[in-house]
């Protein structure tokens, strides 16, 4: 089957510290992987994306690599900010894009 | 494009009673897509539509629950008598599938969601 799973948070970090969200999935076939984010208050924003293995997706200083090897899609940032404090939600879709399978979302904070 | 819109965005109602939510999508959006989301959980699918046609349905959604897009734009979610259980975040979103274009075209756009609270 299709699942995602995601590392437990809330995950805190001082201002310009680096950021890793780790993912990993389990799929049939070859699915897309999406990172999106979920700013307090508002809807879920597409934040990056890979369609294939090795892609890696960038956005706003955030990576992806997606690893068909290790069946993950780790999320990373060298330096975030305050303004990065959202919840992150990592996401597989088949093949056929019928729909998406979410993990649980991991809450970041950030402090200046 | 406008985005994605929900309406409304906020709902409480009282256990037993009917609720509707609609969703229009980002214009010329062909796939529509609805999904449910609780505390501290990810959205979780319910349904998808290609044009008006609904194409799949996830267990999750009992027959309580029924969702149209009678015209290929907006769509409805109906819950019918409601239970405290279906208090939730209904998530929805849209994508493009071009006719003939490659399936890595399509990204899912969401809308801000409808919080339903069932007392």
């Amino acid at each position: 089957g299709n699942s995602v799973t995601q590392m437990e948070g809330p995950v805190t970090l001082s201002e310009e510290a680096f950021l890793t969200i780790n993912c990993t999935y389990t799929a049939t076939g070859y699915p897309s992987l999406f990172w999106y984010v979920q700013y307090p208050g508002e809807g879920l924003q597409l934040l990056l994306k890979a369609t294939k293995a090795d892609d890696k997706g960038s956005n706003k200083g955030f990576e992806a690599t997606y690893r068909k090897e290790t069946t993950s899609f780790h999320l990373e940032k060298g330096s975030v900010q305050v303004s990065d404090s959202a919840v992150y939600f990592c996401a597989l879709s088949p093949y056929n894009f019928n729909k998406f399978y979410f993990g649980s979302g991991t809450k970041l904070n950030v402090k200046p | 494009d406008t985005g994605v819109s929900q309406d409304p965005r906020h709902k409480i109602t009282k256990r037993g009673q009917n609720v509707t939510f609609r969703c229009d999508p980002i214009s010329e959006h062909n796939r529509l897509y609805w999904y449910r989301q609780t505390l501290g959980q990810g959205p979780e699918f319910l349904t998808y539509f290609q044009n008006e046609a609904q194409l799949e349905k996830s267990r999750l959604l009992s027959d309580r629950f029924s969702a149209e897009r009678p015209k290929g734009s907006f769509s409805t979610l109906e819950i019918q008598r409601t239970e405290q259980g279906d208090s939730a975040m209904y998530l929805c979103a849209s994508s493009a599938r071009l006719a003939g274009g490659p399936s890595t075209t399509d990204t899912q756009y969401f809308g801000p969601g409808t919080r339903l609270t069932v007392l």
